[in-house]
Parts: structure tokens; sequence; C-alpha cells
């Protein structure tokens, strides 16, 4: 099955590091673009970044240059490393697949929470 | 990179048909056709339902359709169903290689 799974979440504190993989199934990520959404609690959908197979990868105003996305095709995993977190990045980080050439997510992770709190 | 807009909420009685709007500028959603829709229940994974303005993806019901006009887009439902009931959003590509979201809508089916 196609699929795609986020680990490494989890409570850290204001101006902490994490870093969060996404794991890919079925496919190779390096003949696809990926990219991180988030939603906070009580909000909507918001794009964190997109790592394209051929190697640019762009990111949100809110998260630039404190967010770093890095693709390894031998694990066939996109990791996003997240450093000086604040509180409002407190959020259900996804993972979704956009197929090379097209401009849609039609796979979805399940999501991973990342709380930052002191 | 401002959301695009979206009503907050829709609603509509069981058989009728509703249409949520989605604003964007010259530089996402006017600029191109790359406008897709998303169907997400609470504690679930977001669905593509709509891809490239009015594309539908296999499995999506056919009630489900998209088009567009200008800087604005559009999702509606025909036949609303009581399973329709979820949070939509909207998303475009924009001309800096970004995507941005729509704010999403709750649709309520009364």
């Amino acid at each position: 099955e196609v699929q795609l799974v986020e680990t490494g979440g989890g409570l850290i504190q204001p101006g902490g590091s994490l870093r969060v993989s996404c794991a890919a199934s079925e496919f190779t990520v390096s003949s696809t673009y990926i990219t991180w959404v988030r939603q906070a609690p009580g909000k909507g959908l918001e794009w964190v970044s997109v790592s394209y197979a051929g190697g640019a990868t762009y990111y949100a105003d809110s998260v630039k240059g404190r967010f770093t996305v890095s693709r390894d095709n031998s694990k066939n995993t996109v990791d996003v490393q997240m450093s000086g977190l604040r509180v409002e990045d407190t959020a259900v980080y996804y993972c979704a697949r956009g197929p090379n050439y097209q401009h849609f997510m039609d796979v979805w992770g399940k999501g991973i929470t990342v709380t930052v709190s002191s | 990179q401002s959301a695009l807009t979206q009503p907050a909420s829709v609603s509509g009685s069981p058989g009728q048909s509703i249409t949520i709007s989605c604003t964007g500028t010259n530089s996402d959603v006017g600029g191109y056709s790359y406008v897709s829709w998303y169907q997400h229940y609470s504690g679930e994974v977001p669905k593509l339902i709509i891809y490239d303005v009015n594309n539908r993806p296999s499995g999506v019901a056919h009630r489900f359709s998209g088009s567009k006009s200008g800087n604005t887009a559009s999702l509606t439902i025909s036949g609303l169903q009581a399973e329709d009931e979820a949070d939509y959003y909207c998303a475009s590509y924009t001309s800096r290689s970004t995507w941005v979201f729509g704010g999403g809508t709750k649709v309520t089916v009364l």
C-alpha cells in the first residue's frame, strides 16, 4: 500500500530543536515532491515546506531560517529539522506526496504532533 | 504568503447544492489552473477531492465539482449528504513555486 508515515514528534521547550521524519512505502521519494503541512489546534491547514525531486526546497515565511528539509533517497525518507521552536509551532505535522510535474497532494501521512511548551 | 480566502462556514439541507468559494490573487489562483480541494474530517487525514481546478480523482463522488473564474475558485457539492459534513480546504500553487491553503470552510448538513 502506498503510504507515508511520520515519526519523531513530541514535547519540546521553546527555543529547542526537533527532527521529524517522513518515510515512504511502495513508492520512491526520489520520483515525487514532498510537502509538509501543519494544523495548529483549532486552526486550518498551513503549508510549511516543499521538497522537489530535483533538489529545490521552499519554505513558508513563518518557518524560513528555522526549519530545514532534507531527503535521504537511500532510506526513502524526507526529514524536517525544526530549530528555534516557538509556541506557535505547536501543531499536527503532515507530510504529503505530490506526483512530479503535478500540482496536488494525493497521499498524506497520518500526521504527528509537535508540542512546544515550557 | 497570505492564506486564500474561504467562508468560515457553509450549510445546507440534504439534497441541496452548496458552493464554497476560494479567493486568491494573480500570483496563485488566478495565475494557474492548479487549484486543489481537500476534505478533512476531524482527527483524520485530509483527502484530495478535486485537482487542477475541476478534476476528480478516481473514487471521489461525482457530486463534487470544481470551477474557477479569475482569482476565485469554487467547490460545489451537489445533492448534499450527511457524510459530506467536514472541513474543506482549497490550495493553490503559486508563482514562487510554493503552495498556499485557504483558511478552511466548515460544511454543516442541516
